[in-house]
């Protein structure tokens, strides 16, 4: 079963604008990392924050994380039509290294 | 480095037929994850490998089995094929330092149809 949910399911922009997604979680974390994927294709990483982290930049992306509230969230600022895609949250949760437990996704549409 | 390889891309099977998926980690990495990825149930884990050994299993029958070779390559078979085993199956390699895992980078995955 997946850990948790993201938020929006999908969210549709214009170039240049940025993109928030939001992703919530269940149990306590080691890290959470940020992917995203193109049409069904594999995951290509993002981001990894750990637990005692609360802020991360790379690049455009900007990742935040409350373990308070569980929930974090990605910012990609400036967005092109290249950053459309499916953007997945996972998490190493406590007591279960390796294995990651996804959220359901969001789907972002980047138009001209 | 090359990037985490994935042999075969597309596989089609019928019903009742096994089928086996081979992964090649990033070289120098150590641990391999399995997870299945449909529209229905998402991403999910099936196991992973670390030196052969699995540590860590998802909640998966046991038609789904893996292992890992030496060189870290992993195959992963699935046996009695069902049609809710289409998916795409993804590998992932990462490095375990100081205990911790880190950062896991998956491969294009293996598309997989049963008929």
């Amino acid at each position: 079963s997946q850990q948790g949910e993201e938020d929006p399911q999908a969210l549709s922009i214009q170039e240049g604008e940025n993109a928030t997604m939001n992703c919530s979680y269940k149990t306590s974390i080691n890290n959470l990392q940020w992917y995203r994927q193109n049409s069904g294709r594999g995951l290509v990483h993002l981001i990894l924050i750990r637990s005692n982290e609360r802020e991360k930049h790379s690049g455009r992306l900007r990742v935040t994380l409350d373990t308070s509230k569980k929930s974090s969230s990605l910012l990609i600022t400036a967005s092109r039509a290249a950053d459309t895609a499916s953007y997945f949250c996972a998490t190493e949760n406590t007591g279960t290294a390796s294995k990651l437990t996804f959220g359901t996704g969001t789907r972002l549409q980047v138009t001209l | 480095k090359a990037g985490v390889t994935q042999t075969p891309r597309y596989l089609i099977k019928t019903r009742g037929q096994q089928v086996t998926l081979s992964c090649s980690p990033i070289s120098g990495h150590r641990s391999v994850s399995w997870y299945q990825q449909t529209p229905g149930q998402g991403l999910q884990f099936l196991f992973e490998y670390f030196s052969e050994t699995q540590r860590n299993k998802g909640n998966f029958p046991g038609r789904f089995s893996g292992r890992q070779f030496s060189n870290s390559r992993s195959e992963m078979n699935v046996s009695t094929l069902e049609l809710g085993d289409s998916a795409l199956y993804l590998c992932a390699s990462s490095l375990i330092t100081a205990g911790y895992q880190e950062t896991q980078y998956f491969g294009p995955g293996t598309r997989l149809l049963v008929l």
